[in-house]
């Protein structure tokens, strides 16, 4: 168990809809990322968020959002959706001591 | 940009056999290395790490040392098993890139009993 939590697990939707995905960050790390893994993508980058803000941005689409708030959650959301955004999420903490990060189990979403 | 090429795979071995995993990578200065590991229906899991030239992680048996000459940082383990099957991630920080992943394209391994 490495301490991050996503909700939910799995996602099934219809395209044009809109989600909102979850992830809570091991106690006392203040930066959170937010992967995309994909079967042509691979892993990959999307945002990240340090203490409430914006620090860094990725292959993020602009149908794509999120936000860290002040207990430190974060969200993702996606809105508009298309067949080609069925992926496991991932969210990971990272603890700035080590340069490590923790990465949570994934949602995975399968848009119909 | 930043990049980590990785062996394609998939890789199948016979439990005890030795594995190796290429990983080579290009980036700028000094990058942190790391290989991740993903057991089936599960997330990532960190398995080693290191943050300079000619530190070696090691962790469960598996090894990787940090190469600046070659750009490497092939991950080894002596005697694999069958609960070693997953698969497995090169993935590389840079100091600028506020923690950030880059992240190979992954290798399956199977271990066969």
């Amino acid at each position: 168990d490495s301490g991050v939590t996503q909700t939910p697990k799995h996602l099934i939707t219809a395209t044009g809809q809109r989600v909102t995905l979850r992830c809570s960050p091991r106690s006392g790390d203040l930066s959170v990322y937010w992967y995309q893994q994909s079967l042509d993508q691979g892993l990959q980058f999307l945002i990240q968020y340090y203490n409430g803000e914006e620090r860094a941005k990725g292959n993020i689409l602009e149908r794509f959002s999120a936000q860290q708030f002040p207990d430190l959650h974060s969200e993702l959301n996606l809105s508009s959706l298309e067949l080609g955004d069925s992926a496991l999420y991932f969210c990971a903490s990272r603890d700035s001591g080590t340069d490590t990060q923790y990465f949570g189990p994934g949602t995975r979403l399968t848009v119909l | 940009g930043n990049s980590v090429t990785q062996m394609e795979g998939p890789v199948t071995l016979s439990e005890e056999a030795f594995l190796t995993i290429n990983c080579t990578y290009t980036a700028t200065g000094y990058p942190s290395l790391f290989w991740y590991v993903q057991y089936p229906g599960e997330g990532l899991q960190l398995l080693l790490k290191a943050t300079k030239a000619d530190d070696k992680g090691s962790n469960k048996g598996f090894e990787a040392t940090y190469r600046k000459e070659t750009t490497s940082f092939h991950l080894e383990k002596g005697s694999v098993q069958v609960s070693d099957s997953a698969v497995y991630f090169c993935a590389l920080t840079r100091g600028t890139s506020y923690g950030k992943l880059t992240f190979g394209q992954g290798t399956i391994l199977t271990v066969h009993p």
